[in-house]
């Protein structure tokens, strides 16, 4: 399978505890997005990268979000001191940066659920 | 006004007709746009992307751009049940800006037999 890969795939944690996740994307490609998604809404970014440097981060990403694409490669995306409204889908998504149309491939998601 | 509006529906259409699928945008300067199926539990997988005016038509699906009226379409022929899911229309700003998507909260299109 040479699609975008996440895990883990499924995350419960207690509140307060750090959760880190991990994303590799589709091999040729130099830019990877991290987006969250909860219930009854659209994906909404949160970061991207062009290989490996952070070039965006939205406003949603406080202090307790932090990633990281060290190689350009794979990303991991740590969430400290969890909270209950962490609790969403975490995608992860990358492209071919440079061209006419960089569309965004997504991987299956984290699922977090934070108690 | 959200940048990415979309019906939440669900829209329900019979097996075999057409589906029509609707969105606007605010920002005048959008580039691309993006149609993605998502059905329950999983992550978006991409059916369409459009760049120009007009139509746009890929096997039984048909995407449609008015940048005047900031207006995407995704129509959808001969509606089978296992098109039920969530449709996400998709936007990416202007060139030389950032390459995030935004997207609208989704239709929900349900296929009756």
């Amino acid at each position: 399978d040479t699609g975008v890969s996440q895990n883990p795939r499924h995350k419960i944690t207690k509140r307060g505890q750090n959760v880190t996740f991990r994303c590799d994307p589709i091999s040729e490609h130099n830019r990877l997005y991290w987006y969250r998604q909860t219930l009854g809404q659209g994906p909404e970014f949160l970061t991207y990268f062009q290989n490996e440097a952070q070039l965006e981060k939205s406003r949603l990403l406080s202090d307790r979000f932090s990633a990281e694409r060290p190689k350009g490669s794979f990303s991991t995306l740590e969430i400290q001191r969890t909270e209950q409204g962490d609790s969403a889908m975490y995608l992860c998504a990358s492209s071919l940066g440079g061209t006419g149309t960089d569309t965004q491939y997504f991987g299956p998601g984290t699922r977090l659920t934070v108690l | 006004q959200k940048e990415v509006e979309q019906n939440s529906g669900p829209l329900s259409v019979p097996e075999g007709a057409i589906a029509s699928l609707n969105c606007t945008y605010s920002d005048r300067g959008s580039q691309s746009f993006f149609w993605y199926r998502q059905y329950s539990g999983k992550s978006p997988e991409l059916i369409m992307s459009i760049y120009s005016n007009g139509d746009k038509e890929d096997g039984r699906f048909t995407a449609q751009l008015n940048k005047a009226s900031q207006y995407v379409s995704l129509l959808i022929r001969d509606s089978q049940p296992s098109d039920s899911a969530t449709y996400l229309c998709a936007v990416k700003g202007r060139t030389g800006t950032a390459s995030k998507l935004t997207f609208g909260t989704g239709t929900r299109l349900q296929v009756t037999l």
